[in-house]
């Protein structure tokens, strides 16, 4: 069966303080790892899809990368607004149902 | 292009009634889901379809039917609530690869 843990379940930075958001899988036949963003009392929004370790993809201050048993999600001189709660994501071989993390609720400190 | 679309956003039940919660998407997406999320339990899945015509069941089904009669359309049913029922229900739909789900923004639902 399909895993995701999410560490830490909870982040707090202060503005401009770098810090990463750990995913760490069991999959059988991964076909996509996905990354989501959700804001309060709204559905999660989709950020990033990595396919094979050693990918890396990147959005603004985010940076999603992949290994083989993890992805970490680095973000760079956050601001307040990246505050949310990121969501980690694995589809494999049970085509079209992925298996969710609990997520990581980041806070951004102004 | 509206992505997904919920209705209602808001709903209060009264314990043993009914409803159906709406779910419709204008992408073409083989693929839909209804998840509960839960404070600190993340999202569970309740069923999901893998094309028009097909249901199959999630982690957390029981109380729960659905339906997918049109592509386009995937129904969650409550037939007989219970307060457990109150939570926040997403749908999602997805292509099967390439970009991950879209959400819809949600239905909060309270039974009392």
């Amino acid at each position: 069966e399909d895993q995701v843990t999410q560490s830490p379940e909870a982040l707090r930075l202060q503005e401009g303080e770098s810090s990463s958001l750990n995913c760490s899988y069991t999959v059988s036949g991964l076909r996509g790892l996905f990354w989501y963003r959700q804001d309060p009392g709204k559905g999660p929004e989709f950020l990033f899809t990595l396919y094979s370790a050693g990918e890396e993809k990147e959005k603004e201050r985010l940076k999603a990368t992949l290994t083989k048993k993890e992805s970490f999600l680095h973000i760079t001189a956050p601001k307040p607004e990246d505050s949310a709660t990121y969501l980690c994501a694995v589809l494999g071989t049970n085509a079209g149902k992925s298996t969710f993390g609990d997520g990581t609720t980041l806070t951004v400190k102004p | 292009n509206a992505g997904v679309t919920q209705t209602p956003k808001f709903r209060v039940l009264k314990t043993g009634q009914s409803m159906t919660l709406l779910c419709a998407q204008d992408m073409n997406h083989e693929y839909m889901y209804w998840y509960r999320q839960d404070p600190g339990m993340g999202l569970r899945l309740i069923h999901y379809s893998v094309g028009e015509g097909t249901t199959a069941k999630g982690e957390v089904p029981d109380g729960y039917n659905v339906s997918r009669l049109k592509k386009q359309n995937f129904l969650l049913g409550l037939e007989s609530a219970a307060p457990s029922q109150t939570s926040v229900y997403f749908c999602a739909s997805f292509t099967g690869n390439g970009m991950g789900y879209t959400f819809g923004s949600g239905t909060r639902l309270t039974v009392v």
